[in-house]
């Protein structure tokens, strides 16, 4: 299994484009997110999905977009770029066992924004 | 809301040293609690993991304790090695029934620095 998977890995981008961040999971797992770290804050949730079809905003999803066609893939659009979504952008998945789920996280897509 | 508070880093100690990182959260309901760890350039990792008061979590020679009465689970190891050097991340879970315990808080991160 490859787990999560997210590419690029490197991104530059000017002011107003826009980029779509991919995210596949191989583990048939229900759940999937949408993080972002900046320096000394911690991870921040952007959005979420439940399953194909479902999705829902997290804590900070102003200037993003998602969509979940179906259970492997969770990709993250980003529509007119702005400095402030210069960041690192982590894409996790989990499945619904109860308490104490484990997320599984991909090794990030590290985004700058000129 | 939930809210998880990690002591403030960096944190640089020698090899074989004991490191303690605080943590604490504030929840409304009764949640899961989770060590995550970042090593250079990668994603997450669990580290360990507790799900209700008492319970001890362990992994790697770390331990974690679950402790409802301070609202603390603060991460130890008793003698760190260069290889640990890392962000440590504190998380929760919400406890509710229905499903709703998926989503996570973090803290901010710990970066951990051990020298030989």
């Amino acid at each position: 299994n490859a787990g999560v998977t997210q590419t690029p890995k490197f991104r530059i981008l000017k002011i107003g484009q826009s980029m779509t961040l991919q995210c596949t999971q191989d583990m048939n797992h229900n759940y999937m997110y949408w993080y972002r770290q900046d320096p000394g804050m911690g991870l921040k949730l952007i959005y979420y999905s439940v399953g194909a079809g479902i999705t829902d905003k997290g804590e900070v999803p102003n200037g993003y977009n998602v969509s979940r066609s179906t259970t492997e893939d969770f990709p993250l659009r980003l529509e007119l770029a702005a400095p402030s979504q210069t960041s690192v952008y982590f894409c996790a998945s989990s499945v619904n066992r109860g308490r104490g789920n484990e997320q599984f996280f991909g090794p990030g897509t590290r985004l700058t924004v000129l | 809301g939930n809210s998880v508070t990690q002591m403030e880093g960096p944190v640089t100690l020698s090899e074989e040293a004991f490191l303690t990182i605080n943590c604490t959260y504030t929840a409304t309901g009764y949640p899961s609690l989770f060590w995550y760890v970042q090593y250079p350039g990668e994603g997450l990792q669990l580290l360990l993991k507790a799900t209700k008061a008492d319970d001890k979590g362990s992994n790697k020679g770390f331990e974690a304790t679950y402790r409802k009465e301070t609202t603390s689970f603060h991460l130890e190891k008793g003698s760190v090695q260069v290889s640990d050097s890392a962000v440590y991340f504190c998380a929760l879970s919400e406890g509710r029934s229905g499903g709703s315990n998926y989503k996570l808080t973090f803290g901010k991160g710990t970066l951990l620095t051990v020298n030989p």
